[in-house]
């Protein structure tokens, strides 16, 4: 298994360009999610899926769009990039709610000039 | 709404001796998870030891440990027999109702040789 990978693994943008995160597990996990981490902040939650076509916003949704149309994947589109989105970002994937580990991709460090 | 708080920004510990970190936690929910994950100098996010709500006695995996609190809400991982390797971020983290994660802010750990 590869478990959850994250391309790429670092990206520069201008602002308002607009780009596509692309997060893929192999685990047929029905759970995944988008996080973001900035310094002093740990991680906090972008969107979550609980299964293919179902999708939800989490704590920090403005300016980015989701969708599942498989299990395997979730991609994150940043709609027109702004320095605030600046980040490290985190897709991570579980088989259930609470009872299973969650894993952790590697991250995407995300700079917007 | 439910919080994550660690208010130790940064602890250290000498190599062999026994640290606890802090973590409380608020949510209204009766059924609910709490993690303390790892973030080693990689990035990678390891998941560290986990608790459920219901469960009175206390999780422990190997040298780590928790001091599960409930009325308090307190939720504090102990590292027993510290070694260079623990040195990390350490993030507490809460599950309840929809699958939404909270983390904390983290606590910068260093172990002194």
């Amino acid at each position: 298994n590869a478990g959850v990978t994250q391309t790429p693994k670092f990206q520069v943008l201008k602002t308002g360009q607009s780009m596509t995160l692309q997060c893929a597990q192999d685990m047929n996990h029905e759970y995944m999610s988008w996080y973001r981490q900035d310094p002093g902040m740990g991680l906090r939650l972008i969107h979550y899926s609980v299964g293919a076509g179902i999708t939800d916003q989490g704590e920090v949704p403005n300016g980015y769009n989701v969708s599942r149309s498989t299990t395997e994947d979730f991609p994150l589109r940043l709609l027109s990039a702004a320095p605030s989105q600046t980040s490290v970002y985190f897709c991570a994937s579980s088989y259930s709610w609470g009872t299973d580990t969650q894993y952790f991709g590697p991250g995407t460090r995300l700079t917007v000039l | 709404a439910q919080t994550v708080t660690q208010s130790q920004p940064e602890m250290s510990v000498q190599e062999a001796e026994t640290v606890t970190l802090s973590c409380t936690y608020d949510t209204s929910e009766s059924d609910y998870y709490l993690f303390w994950y790892k973030q080693p100098p990689s990035r990678q996010m390891i998941l560290v030891i986990r608790q459920e709500a219901y469960k009175q006695q206390n999780a422990t995996e190997n040298r780590f440990s928790v001091n599960f609190q409930k009325a308090a809400k307190s939720f504090s991982l102990k590292i027993s027999d510290s070694q260079l390797g623990d040195a990390a971020m350490y993030f507490c983290a809460l599950l309840s109702g929809t699958y939404k994660y909270i983390f904390g802010t983290g606590t910068r750990l260093k172990v002194l040789a």
